[in-house]
């Protein structure tokens, strides 16, 4: 199985900040790696697909990069609105999984 | 615009089985499929398997093999997630998603859009 490895666990940043959070995949998974946001008591919401492909109506100071094993989403100036947890998906290989996820605080 | 509505909340007993549903709307063609994944309180999420919502295929996670059941019935653009033998541990809410079929990938995708999520609480 693949193992998604995110970090930080958690990330405390300032309005205005530039924000990094990385995946890390157990093995090479092709660029098959999706980022999803979660905000409290709703659903996840696809945020970038196939490592750096924003989904339509995301807006552009989000995006993706990586490729093999290595995978990073960033929000270039950080809103209140982007308070959430964000999450990895593979989709190389079965079983479907999901990393452990980042959670986002404002400082 | 595609959109997924699920079923109400559930409260459930050790032993017994939950069944929850979650109804397509938008699609013009039935080459989608139909996710399940569940996410425990405070955890994060976890894939239980897909429907081909075209032949009614199924895939199942090792994990709940023997345990889920995924079924669709097409005149009402509905699908069904079964999961039997609850036990404590299965509280959570569980949550459709759809994604693409392709010829490169199959019945693997992105999770685009998702159902608003349905609670189980598994309690005696």
């Amino acid at each position: 199985d693949i193992q998604l490895t995110q970090s930080p666990s958690s990330l405390s940043a300032s309005v205005g900040d530039r924000v990094n959070m990385t995946c890390q995949a157990s093995q090479d998974i092709n660029n098959y790696l999706n980022w999803y946001q979660q905000k409290p008591g709703k659903a996840p919401k696809l945020l970038i697909y196939d490592a750096s492909n924003l989904q339509t109506g995301v807006p552009s100071r989000f995006s993706g990069s990586g490729s093999g094993t290595d995978f990073t989403v960033t929000i270039s100036s950080l809103q209140p609105e982007d308070i959430a947890t964000y999450y990895c998906q593979q989709y190389d290989a079965l079983p479907l999984s999901f990393g452990g996820g980042t959670k986002l605080e404002i400082k | 615009q595609v959109q997924l509505v699920q079923s109400g909340a559930e409260v459930k007993k050790p032993g017994a089985s939950v069944k929850v549903s979650c109804k397509a709307s938008g699609y013009t063609h039935s080459s989608y499929v139909i996710y399940w994944v569940r996410q425990a309180p405070g955890q994060g999420l976890e894939w239980m398997g897909w429907i081909n919502a075209g032949n009614g295929n199924t895939k199942y996670s090792q994990k709940f093999q023997g345990r889920v059941t995924i079924t669709r019935d097409t005149s009402a653009s509905t699908v069904y997630m079964d999961l039997s033998s609850l036990r404590s541990e299965d509280t959570a809410v569980y949550y459709c998603a759809s994604g693409r079929i392709t010829m490169v990938r199959g019945l693997m995708s992105w999770f685009d859009p998702w159902g608003q999520g349905t609670l189980v609480t598994v309690s005696s």
